[in-house]
């Protein structure tokens, strides 16, 4: 079985400033990884995804993430962020190489960018 | 081209009612997965439906069922509503293999 944690509930950060968020997962098999964004009221926008290949992933957005197995982290990074960043962000991993495209979510980190 | 389109995107019940779900995928994507959202819970995988055939199920009650139609478009039922199955669900659909999931705007569900 996968599962995903995202230790940081909610991150404030200012306007212009670099932001982390922190993804961890756990999972007997090797996985596919994803970052999800939600706007109130939304469904969920894909920001990126680790298929295989390149650790350093580049996104929409201006968002990148590096996968690192000997952690199993995919965190998220941007240098800069905007107001119009705010929003919730999941992190997703599904199976390497299963039939299916379940998606196991963590809880979600809240980005609340302030001026 | 168009995206996962879900109906209707809000919906009030009485508790013990019953309620249809649907969702349209985008063209010629072949998979259709179903979410619920809560504060509580977070995003918790439903079911998967790919060419009609359910090929994954999530940990809910039998009270959760879907299908899947020929032209894949997906309906999502769930009979007997309690107080707790108020949430958000949201419809992803993919070409089938394990790629990115296009989510719809998801159906608010209220239960009262």
């Amino acid at each position: 079985a996968q599962s995903v944690t995202q230790l940081d509930s909610q991150v404030p950060v200012f306007e212009e400033a670099p932001v982390e968020l922190r993804c961890n997962y756990s999972s007997s098999v090797s996985v596919y990884l994803f970052w999800y964004v939600q706007y109130p009221n939304q469904g969920l926008q894909l920001l990126l995804k680790y298929l295989s290949g390149s650790t350093l992933v580049k996104g929409i957005n201006g968002f990148e993430a590096e996968f690192n197995k000997s952690q199993t982290s995919f965190h998220l990074r941007k240098p800069s962020v905007h107001i119009s960043d705010t929003a919730e962000y999941f992190c997703a991993v599904s199976r390497y190489g299963g039939a299916t495209n379940k998606l196991i979510f963590g809880t979600g980190t809240l980005l609340a960018v302030q001026p | 081209k168009a995206g996962v389109t879900q109906t209707p995107r809000y919906l009030i019940k009485t508790r013990g009612q019953q309620v249809t779900l649907s969702c349209s995928p985008i063209s010629g994507h072949r998979s259709v997965s179903w979410y619920q959202q809560t504060p509580g819970q977070g995003l918790q995988f439903l079911f998967e439906y790919f060419s009609e055939t359910q090929r994954n199920k999530g940990n809910f009650p039998g009270r959760f069922s879907g299908r899947q139609f020929s032209n894949s478009r997906s309906e999502m039922n769930v009979s007997t509503l309690e107080l707790g199955d108020s949430a958000l669900y949201l419809c992803a659909s993919s070409l089938g293999t394990p790629d990115e999931a296009f989510f719809g705007q998801g159906t608010r569900l209220t239960v009262v």
